[in-house]
């Protein structure tokens, strides 16, 4: 069964504690991972697009890597403005007809105090 | 104004009412999607546009009629609503509606049935 398990569920960091959020995935085929941020009462915020193993993207202080297992989101030398969660959604070949279902996590809570 | 719009913010309605919710993009993109978020799951994807035609109804219950009267434009009209369709109600667009590329969405419709 196609899943995308997101860890850990929420992580509290202090301003400047670099730590990593993770996105494991099983599904039969990958057509691209994404991640987006997500402030309390708003609709998701888009971050990035990963589309093959090795493949990595940056902006500001966040950084994503992608595997043929899973994805990391690396947060370096977090603010509170990082305050928020995080979603990862993998998109997944569901037949030969190139047709395609987007399979979303649970995402993390992240808090960065000051 | 620039991106997806949602109004309104904050609807509050009885099981007998009927509303409608409605959703903007700015953003020349060709679909447009309506998803469902509660608490402690994922996203559920409820329907999905493309160029104003239905390709997607995830076993929506007949409660929740969407419509699409052009590109720029979809409405999700209720009625008859339970207690347990109170969520979060997100519209998003995006370039392609098979999900290839990442969707914009608005800040949410935050839908108490009481």
């Amino acid at each position: 069964e196609d899943q995308v398990t997101q860890s850990p569920e929420a992580l509290r960091l202090q301003e400047g504690e670099s730590s990593s959020l993770n996105c494991s995935y099983t599904v039969s085929g990958l057509r691209g991972l994404f991640w987006y941020r997500q402030d309390p009462g708003k609709g998701p915020e888009f971050l990035f697009t990963l589309y093959s193993a090795g493949e990595e993207k940056e902006k500001e202080r966040l950084k994503a890597t992608l595997t043929k297992k899973e994805s990391f989101l690396h947060i370096t030398a977090p603010k509170p403005e990082d305050s928020a969660t995080y979603l990862c959604a993998v998109q997944a070949l569901i037949d030969a007809g190139n047709n395609r279902k987007l399979i979303w996590g649970l995402g993390t809570s992240l808090a960065v105090n000051p | 104004e620039t991106g997806v719009t949602q109004t309104p913010r904050h609807l509050v309605m009885g099981m007998t009412n009927k509303k409608s919710l409605k959703c903007e993009q700015h953003l020349g993109h060709n679909a447009m999607y309506w998803y469902k978020q509660s608490a402690k799951k994922p996203l559920e994807l409820m329907f999905v546009y493309n160029f104003k035609e239905q390709t997607e109804n995830n076993s929506v219950p007949s409660r929740f009629s969407p419509e699409c009267p052009n590109s720029s434009h979809l409405f999700l009209h209720l009625h008859t609503l339970q207690p347990e369709d109170s969520a979060l109600y997100l519209c998003a667009s995006s370039q392609d509606h098979r999900g290839g590329t990442e969707a914009f969405f608005g800040q949410g419709t935050r839908l108490t049935v009481v």
